[in-house]
């Protein structure tokens, strides 16, 4: 089955981009979802079919995908973007989903 | 607006059962299936199984299989969860999550969570 690996942790600092790496084996063929999980809460959907962004989602948050990495992107990130990021595939042939490692994006 | 609504927390001891219930409203329950999702304490999420809202059908990760049982209630918009032969390692807050998206599936909402905390 698929595995997903995401770098453990991403620091950046308050008005800079972050990036989050979701790494698979042909991936690209493959529609990403993304979530975020701040501490004590549920997880919430940012994005989903590589690249679309649910309402209520700012436009800061973006994605893509292609060959074998996923990227989550964070525009001008703000201390409210601190949070656990996961990435998410959908096995078809099992008819189950898979979860990244997850990331924590740490805001300086 | 949508909103899936877990039952409380629940302290188990080793080898028992726990079921844990998920009230969806603000959709048609039959036309969405729900997953049941889990994480330990500083891990990741893990999925358990999904049940689809409308034939009842469900389908779990092989890890879980003879030890999770998932049911609805459609007259009551409601989902179950109940997971047997409890172990101090099933110790984590288990949510439930709305699928969307058909072949390439999503989880679009989330219950709050429900901690499940097995101990002797």
């Amino acid at each position: 089955s698929h595995v997903l690996t995401q770098t453990p942790s991403v620091s950046v600092a308050p008005g800079k981009t972050a990036r989050i790496t979701c790494g698979g084996n042909n991936i690209g063929s493959k529609s990403v979802h993304w979530y975020h999980q701040k501490p004590g809460q549920a997880p919430v959907l940012v994005i989903y079919y590589d690249s679309d962004r649910p309402s209520g989602i700012p436009e800061r948050f973006s994605g893509s995908n292609s060959g074998n990495t996923a990227t989550l992107t964070i525009s001008r990130v703000e201390a409210g973007d601190e949070a656990d990021y996961y990435c998410q595939v959908w096995d078809s042939s099992s008819d189950h989903p898979v979860f990244g490692t997850g990331t924590k994006v740490t805001v300086l | 607006q949508v909103q899936l609504v877990q039952s409380g927390g629940e302290v188990k001891k080793p080898g028992a059962s726990v079921k844990v219930s998920c009230k969806a409203s603000g959709y048609t329950f039959i036309n969405y299936g729900l997953s049941w999702v889990r994480q330990a304490p500083g891990q990741g999420l893990e999925w358990m199984g999904w049940i689809s809202g409308y034939t009842g059908n469900t389908n779990s990760a092989q890890k879980f299989q003879g030890r999770v049982t998932m049911t609805t209630d459609t007259s009551t918009s409601t989902a179950y969860m109940e997971l047997r032969s409890l172990r101090s390692d099933d110790t984590a807050v288990y949510y439930c999550a709305r699928r969307d998206g058909g072949t390439y599936s999503y989880f679009d909402y989330w219950g709050q969570g429900t901690l499940v905390t097995v101990s002797s």
